[in-house]
């Protein structure tokens, strides 16, 4: 019943390419996030949407864009993927003003 | 600006100690609410409370129990009797009740292991 997925759920690729890791919901909700975690950093918010075509920068979003053309679906690429960005990659969506869900998560290496 | 600050680390118990996680927060926002997360080792997040900030009752759930009081801006979770399937990274985070797109902020989390 998971609502939100993620996919990939894990990836390696090379310094220098792009990357789009997905975030795909079903329940229709109006707010879409995407988190990196790193040890020793918690979730930190790279970018987020408050609707379809609407978003903006979080406090990480250097080397990040996203898209939402849809409303189930949240995308965000890293343009020229760099070692720094070697992460887990968390999407989270919230439409009652008061919960979040998160999906499971993308565990991305950058070699 | 909001704040998130979950000062303990680490913490490292013995399966049916008591521990209290701390959370202490900083906003401005006059209304806002409070949630805790925890992330088992298979790395999900899930959600285990909310408390909107009008409502400091304290609540239990369980072996789980929160601490709300908005005098020294602090929302400590509990857990009493731990057991090892307690082990985990335990997040707090705060949001604001209106406008700014309800984007939370979240602490760095503490991490919670409980030795049988």
């Amino acid at each position: 019943d998971a609502g939100i997925t993620q996919s990939p759920r894990h990836k390696v690729t090379e310094t220098g390419t792009p990357v789009t890791l997905r975030c795909h919901q079903t329940e229709n909700h109006r707010y879409m996030y995407w988190y990196r975690q790193d040890p020793g950093h918690g979730l930190r918010l790279i970018h987020y949407s408050y609707g379809v075509k609407d978003t903006d920068k979080g406090e990480v979003s250097d080397g990040y864009s996203v898209s939402r053309s849809k409303t189930e679906d949240f995308l965000l690429t890293l343009e020229s993927a760099t070692s720094s960005q070697t992460s887990v990659y968390f999407c989270a969506i919230s439409g009652d003003r008061y919960g979040y869900t998160f999906g499971s998560g993308t565990r991305l290496t950058v070699v | 600006a909001q704040k998130v600050t979950q000062a303990q680390t680490e913490i490292s118990v013995v399966e049916k100690e008591d521990v209290t996680l701390d959370c202490v927060y900083e906003t401005r926002d006059t209304t806002y609410y409070l949630f805790w997360y925890k992330q088992p080792p298979s790395g999900e997040l899930v959600f285990l409370i909310r408390r909107n900030s009008f409502d400091e009752q304290n609540e239990i759930s369980g072996r789980y129990s929160w601490n709300f009081q908005k005098s020294t801006s602090s929302f400590n979770f509990t857990i009493t009797a731990s057991q090892v399937v307690d082990s985990a990274v335990y997040f707090c985070a705060l949001r604001p009740a209106s406008g700014g797109s309800y984007i939370p902020t979240f602490g760095r989390g503490t991490s919670l292991i409980v030795h049988p």
